[in-house]
């Protein structure tokens, strides 16, 4: 059974650097076509894209935010970090760590974590 | 505003059968593959139907999903009080400025 566990601040300050971790089990990132990925939801509004990594360190970033987020992998502790800089009140949301097994796919995901809500707030 | 529409809310009885529909553009709906994704309260999203039409193992064979043009919708027969849930389209854009894209969910209330 393949889960994901998003850990971090749950309060950060604006202009603070957001770093996410997600914890995973139930699949290696050392298998080829495994990829772990991050989409968050603000209150109330629609599911946003962030960014994913491929078991072969290959990956993709959201076109309105790639100047700000950098995602890494630890395949050995199975973890995968996001990095978002430059945080703003705009993106407080709950920030979801998902799986997927298909390359190159980036609306296939499957499963999600449960989600952590992070607020941005001075 | 998301560029893929959905109605912001439905409902239905028991048993009945259930349309959602995510209308969108050439560049995004009319051109790429739509996924759908329920979202049980206070749970994370789950896959219900990718590609189109094509459900992962688990998912039962009272959902469904089609498309035609710039539309997608997925159909849900015999209506359970379980299926009570947020449902978001996505597909890819193919704009300069494209990516993933996100409907803005539909909330689906069984009476």
């Amino acid at each position: 059974q393949i889960t994901l566990k998003e850990s971090g601040p749950t309060l950060v300050e604006p202009t603070q650097t957001l770093t996410l971790t997600c914890n995973f089990s139930g699949f290696s990132l050392r298998r080829s076509g495994a990829g772990v990925g991050w989409i968050r939801q603000p209150p109330g509004k629609a599911l946003e894209w962030l960014s994913v990594i491929y078991w072969n360190g290959d990956r993709r970033y959201s076109p309105s935010l790639k100047s700000r987020i950098t995602i890494t992998k630890d395949t050995s502790n199975s973890q995968v970090v996001l990095t978002i800089a430059n945080m703003d009140p705009v993106d407080t949301a709950t920030y979801f760590c998902v799986h997927t097994a298909q390359y190159f796919d980036y609306l296939w995901w499957n499963p999600w974590g449960q989600g952590t809500l992070v607020t941005v707030s001075s | 505003q998301s560029v893929l529409t959905q109605p912001h809310s439905l409902s239905g009885t028991p048993g009945q059968r259930v349309t959602i529909s995510c209308s969108g553009s050439n560049s995004n709906v009319g051109s790429n593959f739509v996924y759908w994704y329920r979202q049980l309260p206070g749970m994370a999203p789950q896959l219900l139907i990718y590609r189109n039409s094509e459900r992962p193992s688990g998912v039962p064979d009272r959902f469904s999903g089609s498309k035609s043009g710039t539309s997608a919708s997925l159909a849900i027969n015999g209506l359970r009080s379980e299926d009570e849930a947020d449902y978001f389209c996505a597909t890819w854009d193919d704009s300069l400025s494209g990516g993933v894209l996100f409907g803005g969910g539909t909330s689906l209330t069984v009476l």
